[in-house]
């Protein structure tokens, strides 16, 4: 597509239940990323891949967390036992591959609610 | 490690003033800087940015950055605000410590009053 696509845009769910937040990177991009923002807190580095590989998952809060990516292509993000914590906007990145000068180009966000 | 200061969470400024938006960074080597704008229910776009060019560096919508290594900055201004200007400015820092990412600060939300 023409830009990053985020599926759901809102998400509510019930704490302790599972849920999967997905990303449609820009096609060719190579790195895709994975922020959270919360209110106040600015955007919270989580994790990203370079291609199917995930050399900095450092972000991730805790073992609840984790992410894939497949083909190169599209990623999940997946929180299991969802906490009240855990509501925020989750933001997806994609960029070619330059190193450090690339433009992120951001989708639009999913927004969890966690009851 | 890398890190990014904001200064100020809500700047409010009147229509055809001059916009200020303070930035500070943190980075054990020369950094890439960036700022980005989020309007109302938007995701996330480049404005600008610096990758140790030109220390003056001007991005869309008549913005520009300064990067000054001696004070660590890299402050956002734009001479007259426009009301269309309303938005989050985050910005940003990467480099080659702390893996290939680019850690944002936590926002200056922008008010422009008519």
């Amino acid at each position: 597509g023409a830009g990053v696509s985020q599926s759901p845009s809102n998400k509510v769910t019930e704490k302790g239940k599972d849920v999967e937040l997905r990303c449609d990177p820009i096609s060719g991009h190579t790195a895709l990323y994975w922020y959270r923002q919360s209110l106040g807190q600015g955007l919270e580095f989580l994790i990203y891949f370079q291609g199917n590989s995930a050399p900095d998952k450092s972000g991730l809060p805790s073992d609840r967390f984790s992410a894939e990516r497949t083909g190169g292509s599209v990623s999940t993000l997946t929180i299991q036992r969802t906490q009240q914590e855990d509501s925020a906007v989750y933001l997806c990145a994609s960029s070619f591959w330059t190193g450090n000068t690339g433009e992120l180009f951001f989708g639009e966000g999913s927004r969890l609610t966690v009851l | 490690a890398q890190s990014v200061t904001q200064l100020g969470s809500h700047v409010s400024v009147s229509e055809g003033a001059l916009v200020l938006l303070r930035c500070n960074y943190s980075s054990s080597v020369p950094p890439y800087l960036f700022w980005y704008v989020q309007y109302p229910n938007q995701g996330l776009q480049l404005l600008l940015k610096y990758t140790s060019a030109a220390t003056l560096v001007k991005g869309i919508n008549g913005f520009e950055a300064e990067f000054k290594k001696s004070e660590t900055s890299f402050h956002l201004t734009k001479p007259s605000a426009h009301m269309s200007d309303a938005a989050e400015y985050f910005c940003a820092v990467s480099g080659n410590t702390g893996g290939f990412k680019t850690i944002f600060g936590a926002g200056t939300r922008l008010f422009v009053k008519a």
